[in-house]
């Protein structure tokens, strides 16, 4: 079985340019979450839909950042415009919650897409 | 708030011996959830195992070994005969009731085990 599909691996960018991230899920999970990882700040997370729902985006860390799920198979990340400390490695995860949102709890994550901001 | 604290940056072994890996953590969720994650150099995380709150037995699968302990707010991971594959960041988790709802990580522990 496929899992969590990221793309692009690895994205080189000059400041100011616009920046989308795309995430596949693992068929039938659903919940989806968006990870960004950095030396200086470990592992944060950025944004988590359920249901294709937005739940919880207060790790948004400004308005440059936008994230989508127009489906139960797609999402996106946009940075737009970036900056060089939107360097990092960005993660995308799924898992499945069931319906009392007491779900198995594992995240599956994708290999991540790795940006640098020139 | 939520909180996972992982005291040690990184730990250095030689080959076949153990090793522990600390992790404290905070919250004021009654019901919540523990993980373990392996990200080696490649650099994709791996899951390890989850522990939910009401649930303090030890477990053990192969090398590897988990020891929680709510009166300490710990949930520490032991690796038994370490082996150079072994060598990579290990990161503990924490949930709240939802289980499958945010994870909040701590910073990461690397470890490297020498030939």
């Amino acid at each position: 079985d496929a899992g969590v599909i990221q793309s692009p691996r690895h994205e080189v960018t000059e400041m100011g340019q616009e920046v989308t991230l795309r995430c596949k899920p693992i068929s039938g999970h659903n919940s989806l979450f968006w990870y960004r990882q950095t030396m200086m700040r470990g592992l944060e997370l950025l944004i988590y839909f359920n249901n294709n729902v937005p739940i919880d985006d207060s790790g948004m860390p400004e308005d440059r950042f936008s994230a989508k799920m127009p489906n139960a198979s797609f999402s996106t990340l946009k940075i737009q415009p970036s900056e060089p400390r939107d360097s990092a490695v960005y993660f995308c995860a799924s898992s499945l919650a069931a319906l009392a949102g007491a779900g198995t709890g594992e995240l599956f994550f994708g290999e991540g897409s790795r940006l640098t901001v020139l | 708030a939520q909180k996972v604290t992982q005291a040690q940056t990184e730990i250095s072994v030689v080959e076949k011996e153990d090793v522990t890996l600390d992790c404290v953590y905070e919250t004021r969720d009654t019901t919540y959830y523990l993980f373990w994650y392996k990200q080696p150099p490649s650099g994709e995380l791996v899951f390890l195992i989850r522990r939910n709150s009401f649930d303090e037995q030890n477990e053990i699968s192969g090398r590897y070994s988990w020891n929680f302990q709510k009166s300490t707010s710990s949930f520490n991971f032991t690796i038994t005969a370490s082996q150079v594959v072994d060598s990579a960041v290990y990161f503990c988790a924490l949930s709240g009731k939802g289980g499958s709802e945010k994870l909040v990580f701590g910073k990461g522990t690397k470890l490297t085990v020498n030939p």
